[in-house]
């Protein structure tokens, strides 16, 4: 049972570079989030989602796309990188909402944008 | 802002004493969540405690919920330096969002 698994674990990217950041959980959870932490904060929702073909959006959607074609994987889609979105990026997992049960995290991508 | 916020921000204690940290919260929740991050690695869920429940354990965790004054308090006993983490408290806003506060950084000397 891996949990929920995040690729990659670093990455730098250039200004205006896209890329996709990979979030996959084996334990049939319903509800995924994207969250990204910046030093010495706390959690920023980005997007999330409640089940396979539904998707909303979080605290700070500017610049990020998801989709949830299956429900073990959530991709987080950057368009274009930005400085300001230099962060550790975490993927997150429960089988409900998250209002009774806790979330399980992945290890997190260390994203730096140059 | 929804946000649980930790208090302190950081805290710093020898092994075998006690630790306490705090949460404030601002609307009405379902349940509060604490959660522990090592450095450099994802959040780990500590415990849960619904809004209904006063006070709840769980092995050296005590952790108390006072509704009536939006706050909530984990206790860590006789802590130890593997205790050595950032602690948040996390609570459910709207059916769909979750949201963490800043953290205590608790720092066990041994």
């Amino acid at each position: 049972n891996a949990g929920v698994t995040q690729t990659p674990k670093f990455q730098v990217l250039k200004t205006g570079q896209s890329m996709t950041l990979q979030c996959a959980q084996d334990m049939n959870h319903e509800y995924m989030s994207w969250y990204r932490q910046d030093p010495g904060m706390g959690l920023r929702l980005i997007h999330y989602s409640v089940g396979a073909g539904i998707t909303d959006q979080g605290e700070v959607p500017n610049g990020y796309n998801v989709s949830r074609s299956t429900t073990e994987d959530f991709p987080l889609r950057l368009l274009s990188a930005a400085p300001s979105q230099t962060s550790v990026y975490f993927c997150a997992s429960s089988y409900s909402t998250g209002r009774v049960y806790g979330y399980t995290f992945g290890s997190g991508t260390r994203l730096t944008v140059v | 802002s929804q946000q649980g916020e930790e208090d302190p921000q950081a805290l710093s204690i020898q092994e075998g004493e006690n630790a306490t940290m705090n949460c404030s919260y601002k609307t009405s929740i379902n349940n509060l969540q604490w959660y522990r991050q090592n450095s450099g690695r994802g959040l780990v869920h500590l415990i849960l405690i619904r809004s209904n429940e006063r006070e709840k354990h769980s092995g050296r965790l005590r952790v108390t919920l006072d509704t009536s004054k939006k706050s909530s308090s984990l206790l860590i006993t006789a802590s130890r330096a593997a205790d050595t983490a950032s602690y948040f408290c996390a609570t459910p806003n709207n059916f769909n969002k979750f949201y963490f506060g800043s953290g205590t950084k608790l720092n066990v000397k041994p």
